[in-house]
Formats: structure tokens, sequence, C-alpha cells
């Protein structure tokens, strides 16, 4: 069965930078976008941006350009988000979630809490 | 950017109908999907393509997307349907969630 298994909570000071891994299982790593998703505590649901693995390609939301970089290590089945110049409004759940018949997200990782606290 | 809105709240007591709206500008003209998503949980697909419902999902849940407004209609809300809901769209590269709206079923 398909699997997505995130890397675990993080406490990070402001300014630094923090690294959230996604492991991939029970399908073809290369078939399928990777998305990010951000929900701050109390808060919505916010697209971050998809990578494919394939071919390594990214599309960005706007307003994380700059700041953000998706990657994988498609020898383990495994995708990376990193966030840089944290700042406390940051703080939020970041969750990993796959494409399914590329029309929506149809497997979401458990979730990592990433603290931005001085 | 684009923006989707929803409804902050919606009520419904049990076995009656409850529906969530999702409105954009020619929200018509794209695939809408919806999220269920219970505290302390990731979320759930239980709308995609504006009317399909993932396997596994109730046949209580339907989707409808016409003009600027998408509906997921859930019928005979139970008890365990209380959540947050999401819309959200696409483009070719870009993807926009709904701000969501909590369900109560009381």
């Amino acid at each position: 069965q398909v699997q997505l298994v995130q890397s675990g909570a993080e406490v990070k000071k402001p300014g630094a930078s923090v690294k959230v891994s996604c492991k991939a299982s029970g399908y073809t790593f290369l078939g399928y976008y990777i998305h990010w998703v951000r929900q701050a505590p109390g808060h919505g649901l916010e697209w971050m941006g998809r990578l494919n693995p394939n071919s390594g390609d990214t599309n960005y939301a706007q307003k994380f350009q700059g700041r953000v970089a998706m990657t994988s290590d498609t020898s383990t089945s495994t995708a990376y988000m990193e966030l840089t110049r944290l700042r406390s409004d940051d703080t939020a759940i970041f969750y990993c979630a796959r494409d399914f018949a590329g029309s929506f997200f149809g497997y979401w990782g458990q979730g990592t809490l990433v603290t931005v606290s001085s | 950017s684009y923006e989707l809105t929803q409804p902050p709240s919606v009520s419904v007591s049990p076995g009656q109908t409850a529906s969530i709206t999702c409105s954009g500008e020619k929200l018509g003209d794209q695939n809408v999907c919806w999220y269920q998503q219970k505290t302390g949980q990731s979320p759930v697909a239980v709308i995609y393509q504006d009317t399909k419902r993932p396997s596994g999902i109730p046949e209580r849940f339907s989707g409808s997307n016409v003009g600027n407004t998408a509906t997921l209609t859930i019928s005979g809300t139970q008890v365990t349907d209380e959540a947050d809901y999401y819309c959200q769209a696409w483009d070719s590269t870009t993807y926009v969630f709904g701000a969501g709206t909590k369900l109560t079923v009381l």
C-alpha cells in the first residue's frame, strides 16, 4: 500500500533553515508528483509547491518563491522540502502528499511539526 | 492570486443534509476537489474532479461545480462527519485551497 512517512518534529530559531523528509513506499516513486502543504496552528491548508521526482522540475507558490527548495533522492524514494530564513509565523505542520491520477492529493504523510522560536 | 471563498462554519443535525459552498471566479471551468480533516489527522480527499468519490468514501458525499460555485453535499450526515472541509482548485501549475469550513453535527 502507498505510504508517505515524514521525518520528526523540529525546533528552529528564527533565521535558520529546516529540511523535512518524506519517504515514499508502495508505488513507483518516479511516477507521481510530490506536493508540500503547510498548516499553521488553527489555520487552513496552504499549498507550497510540487516536485516531479522523475525530472526534478518544481513549481512553487509565489508566496514561498526564493525561500523553499523541493528535491528528492530517487535511490531512497525520499522527497525533501527545505525552507530557509525561518520566521515565527512559519511555525506549522508541513505535509507531503502524492498525486492521484493527476487530479487530487490522494495520499498524505502524517505531517511534521516545525516550531520556530527564539 | 486566485482565491476560493468558503463559509467559516456550517451546522447540521444528525441525519440531515449538509451543504458546504466554495466560490471563485469561473470556478466551474476548473476541477475542484474536497478534503475532510478531522482534529489531529491528515486531510483525506472525499470528492475529486467536481463529482467523483475516491475509493472507500461513502455515497452520502457528493459534489457539484457550476458557474462560480462548487458545493459539497453530505446526505444523512453522521456525527463522525464532524470535521473541517477544504475545497481545492488548480490550473496547470498552481494549486489553491479555500480557507476551510468547520462542520458541526449536533
